[in-house]
């Protein structure tokens, strides 16, 4: 079946733009999150969605990083006024349930922003 | 808060030879942890998880974990590398509650023929 996928897998912003990073998880997968992974780092949290409900934001850097899932599906990290500090690769990730360490997340292939 | 340290950011061996990726844990109560690998422009995959049952945990592969609680260590461990196997590798660990995660810096693991 079909894995997480991203959208769009690379962008390019000029300083002070917004840009708009979708994720489609699996199919049926409750839980979604998002990373950021600067480059040579680690990925770091940034939000976890259990269905519509936003239930951590508490890795977002700043106000201008926004995410949403509206329906329970498909969700869409959007930052405003874009930095150069905001450039790294974007990681969404699903899994089936809410909670619980046996829940394997499973991860898309992460959109790259470069803000020049 | 937990943590965990990836004690070697690179790793070089030769093909046939063994593999071993080094991660110490930080954590106040019983953690869950894992091994991703990342090659590269592909997603992250998970190679094998901890979670409290046995504390030798056979993954994909033919990679494996050893959890010593006495020592806070979650080493990676292979006994024979082969080239497909040239990638970075995440140690991660997670809270209780829900499945938030919290990677390493990375160990990039070379392999050379």
């Amino acid at each position: 079946g079909a894995g997480v996928s991203q959208s769009p897998r690379y962008k390019v912003a000029k300083r002070g733009q917004d840009v708009a990073l979708r994720c489609d998880p699996i199919s049926g997968h409750v839980s979604l999150f998002w990373y950021q992974q600067a480059l040579g780092q680690g990925p770091e949290f940034l939000t976890y969605f259990q269905n519509e409900a936003q239930l951590d934001k508490s890795g977002l850097p700043s106000d201008r990083f926004f995410a949403e899932r509206p329906e329970g599906s498909v969700s869409t990290l959007k930052i405003q006024r874009t930095q150069q500090e905001d450039s790294a690769v974007y990681l969404c990730a699903s899994s089936r349930q809410g909670g619980g360490a046996d829940n394997e997340q499973f991860f898309g292939p992460g959109t790259r922003l470069t803000v020049l | 808060a937990q943590s965990v340290t990836q004690l070697d950011s690179h790793v070089s061996v030769s093909e046939g030879t063994p593999v071993l990726l080094r991660c110490n844990y930080s954590s106040s109560y019983s953690p869950s942890l894992f091994w991703y690998v990342q090659h590269p422009n592909k997603g992250l995959q998970l190679l094998l998880k901890y979670t409290s049952a046995a504390t030798l945990v056979k993954g994909i592969n033919g990679f494996e974990a050893e959890f010593k609680k006495s020592e806070t260590s979650f080493h990676l461990t292979k006994p024979s590398a082969h080239m497909s196997d040239a990638a970075e590798y995440f140690c991660v660990v997670s809270n209780t509650g829900f499945q938030k995660l919290v990677f390493g810096t990375g160990t990039r693991l070379l392999v050379s023929p």
